[in-house]
């Protein structure tokens, strides 16, 4: 069965102290794996998509990158406003739907 | 670019009445759409898969009698709660993905309440 677990649940980091969240899934045959951030009562906004091992992509202070296990959001001196909760998801080949994690909500304090 | 609207955003209706919800991919074409629903400091939970001018593929445990789905068009569909009750009540968000690729954008999600 596909699954996906994001660590830590929670963060609480300083404005601008460094850090990344995790991501390990285990899938038959990765098809993508997707970052999204979710802001409370809205609906999720789309950050990544990567599809290989190695591979890494960037977006002002965030950084994703992809292993064979695991994935990283790395974020680089965060302010106030990236505080949201950050879902990542996988979609394995063969299937259209997404199998997410439960999230890892990130509070930024000035 | 890649925007989903949904609408409305919130609604109240009072148990046993039907409400229903509109997801319309903006300014792209979307061959399959999909509907979730979303408990307070939770994961985002899949009701169904819906594809263009077929019928909507229901997860386990979901009543395809009670949500009814229908993706009319390449860039509408909408989910009816049929016979709502205080249960019910929840956050729905759908999604889009682009003819052709493998991203989901969702929308902005519309909150229900069932009194």
């Amino acid at each position: 069965e596909d699954q996906v677990t994001q660590s830590p649940e929670a963060l609480r980091l300083q404005e601008g102290e460094s850090s990344s969240l995790n991501c390990s899934y285990t899938v038959s045959g990765l098809r993508g794996l997707f970052w999204y951030r979710q802001d409370p009562g809205k609906g999720p906004e789309f950050l990544f998509t990567l599809y290989s091992a190695g591979e890494e992509k960037e977006k002002e202070r965030l950084k994703a990158t992809l292993t064979k296990k695991e994935s990283f959001l790395h974020i680089t001196a965060p302010k106030p406003e990236d505080s949201a909760t950050y879902l990542c998801a996988v979609q394995a080949g063969g299937a259209q739907k997404l199998v997410f994690g439960q999230g890892t909500r990130l509070t930024i304090n000035p | 670019g890649a925007v989903v609207s949904q609408h409305p955003s919130r609604v109240i209706c009072k148990s046993g009445t039907s409400v229903k919800i509109e997801c319309r991919s903006l300014d792209f074409q979307a061959t399959t759409m999909f509907w979730y629903r979303q408990f307070p400091k939770k994961s985002l939970m899949l009701m169904a898969t819906s594809n263009e001018g077929s019928k909507a593929t229901y997860e386990q445990g979901v009543e395809k009698d009670k949500f009814l789905i229908n993706h009319a068009s390449l860039t509408l569909s909408t989910l009816t709660v049929t016979s709502a009750h205080p249960e019910d009540s929840s956050f729905y968000i759908c999604s889009a993905r682009i003819q052709g690729g493998e991203t989901q954008y969702f929308g902005p999600g519309t909150r229900l309440l069932v009194l």
